[in-house]
């Protein structure tokens, strides 16, 4: 019953290897975010997406690309990988709220290391 | 630019107080929010606030005044499971949420 899952937990690879990290939420959210955070903690959104629109970070490589099949779903395809890619990337969900509040979920994150 | 600052660390005793600051300069504003992260874990929410003023949810408490661009997270009674980072984040006039480089919270007996 975990609200926002994601897989793999931990993912070890070559550079220049493509990989795909999946997300899940079974919340009924209708927003899905993926941030990556570096070795300095410092959290950073790269993609946003509902139904309507997808807002991308500009300083997000074209090598990583989002995918939703549906709204319950936003996986993140990573092309050419390379080691400053090494991080841990979290998925975000977060509901449409009369409030504006818009409070995000986290999945429990996946750390990727590039060697 | 848009900026979010935070202390790197703080340390403070068991059973003690201790206030975590946040200073944000924003383009338009539409809310600030705390998160705590623990070591491995993912960020979970903690509170949030769109007016000023102080907001209590137990043993935390958070105050916004949006004319200083400031905020800060209360937290009393400290317990050793307090240890973490505080994550504080400006939702912008776009409504995109600009995140702080976190406070990492250290408590000692």
């Amino acid at each position: 019953d975990t609200a926002v899952s994601q897989t793999p937990k931990y993912l070890v690879t070559q550079m220049g290897n493509d990989k795909s990290i999946k997300c899940e939420q079974n919340l009924g959210h209708d927003t899905m975010y993926w941030y990556k955070q570096d070795s300095k903690k410092f959290l950073k959104i790269m993609f946003s997406y509902n139904n309507k629109e997808l807002i991308i970070n500009e300083t997000v490589p074209n090598r990583f690309s989002p995918k939703s099949p549906d709204k319950a779903h936003l996986n993140l395809h990573i092309n050419s990988l390379e080691l400053g890619d090494s991080a841990v990337y979290f998925c975000a969900s977060s509901p449409t709220t009369g409030d504006g509040r818009k409070t995000q979920y986290f999945g429990p994150g996946t750390r990727l290391l590039v060697l | 630019g848009q900026n979010i600052d935070q202390p790197t660390e703080m340390t403070a005793t068991e059973g003690a107080i201790v206030q975590i600051n946040c200073t944000y300069q924003t383009s338009g504003f539409n809310g600030l929010f705390w998160y705590q992260q623990h070591a491995g874990e993912a960020p979970t929410f903690l509170s949030y606030n769109v007016l000023d003023g102080l907001e209590e949810k137990g043993r935390f408490s958070s105050f916004l005044s949006r004319s200083k661009g400031y905020s800060y997270l209360l937290l009393k009674e400290l317990q050793m499971k307090d240890s973490a980072s505080y994550l504080c984040a400006v939702r912008d006039g776009n409504y995109q949420l600009i995140w702080g480089a976190g406070t990492k919270l250290i408590i000692k007996p």
